[in-house]
């Protein structure tokens, strides 16, 4: 089963700050998803990817396949920003499909 | 477009009581799934479908049961309700493995007191 681990569980930032957050899994993949979910709200697909890097506005997703790490960076981050970021992989063996999360990272971005 | 649809969005029940929830998917996706979300752990699979007629338990299966009748609508059944089963459970759909995006639902708010 493929582990994935989130850096850091929480972070607090101010508004305009660049912001990184870290993943990382044990098992070669063929991709990797971000997503979003603010509070009390559904989840939302950010990226997903492969190789190399994607764009999408101040969104900025990373991946080093051989280094079995990603990112995920915001630039200029806004309090509209503040919700929790979840990295999962795709779980291999079987025919489920299904995704393997990480615990998530919970930003706040202070105005 | 709707999406990936769940119902109801909050439910309290007490224990040892069943309830149904339900999940719709308007995008002709083949594979469904039902994960729970709790505090400090990331969301598990409970259940999941790749296709109508057809299901298969996950990570987290017991006490929950499934049906996928019609390809656009996922089922879970809660027969017996405990506390333990309290979480928040969201619904996904994709039209392929986990190399493919997958839309999750709003979200279930389920309390077993």
């Amino acid at each position: 089963k493929n582990e994935v681990e989130q850096s850091p569980q929480n972070l607090t930032a101010q508004e305009g700050e660049f912001i990184t957050i870290n993943c990382s899994y044990s098992v070669g993949i063929s991709a990797l998803h971000w997503l979003q979910q603010h509070p009390g709200g559904g989840i939302v697909s950010l990226f997903m990817l492969s190789s190399g890097k994607k764009k999408h506005g101040r969104l900025i997703a990373t991946i080093n396949i051989q280094e079995k790490h990603s990112s995920l960076h915001i630039t200029a981050s806004h309090p509209r920003d503040s919700a929790v970021y979840i990295c999962a992989v795709p779980h291999y063996g079987g025919s489920q499909g299904n995704l393997i999360f990480g615990k998530g990272t919970k930003l706040s971005v202070k105005p | 477009n709707a999406g990936v649809t769940q119902t109801p969005k909050f439910r309290v029940l007490k224990t040892g009581q069943s309830m149904t929830l339900l999940c719709a998917q308007d995008m002709n996706h083949e594979y469904m799934y039902w994960y729970r979300q709790d505090p400090g752990m990331g969301l598990r699979l409970i259940h999941y479908s790749v296709g109508e007629g057809t299901t298969a338990k996950g990570e987290v299966p017991d006490g929950y049961n499934v049906s996928r009748l019609k390809k656009q609508n996922f089922l879970l059944g809660l027969e017996s309700a405990a506390p333990s089963q309290t979480s928040v459970y969201f619904c996904a759909s994709s039209k392929g493995t986990g190399s493919t995006e997958a839309f999750f639902g709003q979200g279930t708010r389920l309390t077993v007191v």
